[in-house]
């Protein structure tokens, strides 16, 4: 049974271009939580889905970021215009239900922004 | 809203010395509670976690956590380091009815031969 899968692993983008980070959750997990990691920092919750639905995406940024969750495919999340301060090490995460402690986090896509 | 505070950024220790890294919590509310591991360039491992029950919890690769309401603490111990242990730990706490897990700054194991 594969882990999360996170891709791409390493995204470099220079200033003012789009980001696209790729997650796909376990096998029969339907919830997907995305974290960002800055250098030097522990986890900070962006936002939190399930297939078609943002449930709570109190942690994101009011602009520039997006994400989704579509019926098919993987969990997108998206920066647009990026800016330096968008570099970091940006963690996904599944589980099978609404049962928080259930998480299991993927490798992470690590952005640089030039 | 919850805190969680790692007083140490960084420990370091000797091969099989014992080690605990701590791990304080803010929360107005009953709490979840998690350790998990960072090795390098990877995602992260769950250590181990308290739900509920007894508050010495026993995790994965000889790493053991205590639950202290009263302090608000769990700090992670294990008696003996291996070089291997050397990655980054990060504390984590949910309330009991939440959604997402709030994470310490994390404490980098330095396990020196």
């Amino acid at each position: 049974n594969a882990g999360v899968m996170q891709n791409p692993r390493h995204l470099v983008r220079r200033r003012g271009q789009e980001a696209r980070l790729r997650c796909s959750p376990m096998k029969g997990h339907s919830h997907v939580y995305w974290y960002r990691q800055l250098p030097e920092e522990g986890l900070k919750f962006m936002v939190y889905l399930q297939k078609e639905n943002i449930i709570d995406e109190s942690g994101m940024p009011k602009e520039r970021f997006s994400a989704e969750f579509p019926k098919e495919g993987p969990s997108i999340l998206r920066i647009q215009q990026v800016v330096r301060g968008d570099s970091a090490a940006y963690f996904c995460a599944s589980s099978p239900n609404a049962d928080v402690y259930e998480q299991y986090f993927g490798p992470g896509t690590r952005l640089t922004v030039t | 809203a919850q805190s969680v505070t790692q007083l140490d950024s960084q420990v370091p220790v000797f091969e099989e010395a014992p080690v605990e890294l701590r791990c304080n919590y803010s929360s107005s509310v009953s709490v979840y509670l998690f350790w998990y591991v960072q090795y390098p360039n990877q995602g992260l491992q769950l250590l181990l976690k308290y739900l509920s029950g007894s508050t010495l919890v026993k995790g994965i690769n000889g790493f053991e956590a205590e639950f202290n309401k009263s302090q608000t603490s769990f700090h992670l111990r294990k008696p003996s380091v291996h070089i291997s242990d050397t990655a980054e730990y990060f504390c984590a706490v949910t309330p009991n009815a939440g959604n997402m897990l709030t994470f310490g700054g994390g404490t980098r194991l330095m396990v020196k031969p």
